[in-house]
């Protein structure tokens, strides 16, 4: 079975500082990919960010960036030079790749920017 | 070009009512998958349709909750006999069959 974890219920941040999200996975399969979804208070669920359990580099997109951790199963998101809009709900996902593909996700983090 | 829609934004429904949630994916999207999302939790899932295979229906949570896909296109989410747990937040994703799902704006369904 697949399990997300997202311990950090709550995270406070200064504007323009950096800020680390939390996310620890659990599978047995070998083939899988990591997601990271941004959920503002008007709902829709923003993709931000994928790494692929393959992949070697970790990935960036902007401002974002996932700390791939194979071997401690965690993959967590680094927001950088945060802003005032990066205030949201924060969910990191797993989808496997081997049958159906269904994707779990986490409970969630919201960060709030302080200005 | 248009992304995932799903209607209706709100339903305000009777305990006992049955209500149908439809979901239009983006064209060309083989796969789509429903979520419930509570208030201030995560998202569950519930069922996930890839082209002309059988659904995964391993999140529905009880047989009052059914899914249908026609044409491999729209999909409706129906929910029988609706208990006040059932108020959530119902979101709609599709995917091309790569990684990113594009999600809808979601039905905010309200049992009284």
């Amino acid at each position: 079975a697949q399990k997300i974890t997202q311990t950090q219920p709550g995270m406070f941040v200064q504007e323009k500082e950096a800020v680390t999200l939390d996310c620890t996975y659990d599978t047995s399969d070998q083939s899988y990919g990591l997601f990271w979804y941004k959920q503002p208070s008007s709902g829709e669920m923003i993709f931000l960010i994928y790494q692929g359990s393959y992949d070697e580099q970790n990935a960036t997109e902007g401002r974002y960036s996932l700390n791939f951790q194979k071997a401690r199963k965690s993959a967590n998101l680094v927001i950088s030079a945060s802003q005032l809009g990066d205030s949201a709900m924060y969910f990191c996902a797993m989808r496997t790749s081997g049958g159906y593909q269904k994707v779990t996700f986490g409970t969630g983090t919201k960060l709030q920017v302080i200005p | 070009g248009a992304g995932v829609s799903q209607s209706p934004s709100n339903k305000v429904t009777e305990k006992g009512k049955d209500v149908e949630l439809r979901c239009d994916p983006i064209s060309g999207h083989t796969a789509l998958y429903w979520y419930r999302q509570s208030l201030g939790q995560g998202l569950e899932f519930l069922i996930y349709f890839q082209g002309n295979s059988a659904p995964d229906k391993s999140g529905l949570p009880s047989d009052r909750f059914s899914a249908e896909r026609t044409g491999g296109s729209v999909s409706t989410l129906t929910i029988q006999r609706t208990q006040q747990e059932d108020s959530a937040v119902y979101l709609c994703a599709s995917s091309p069959g790569d990684f990113q799902q594009y999600f809808g704006p979601g039905t905010r369904l309200t049992v009284t």
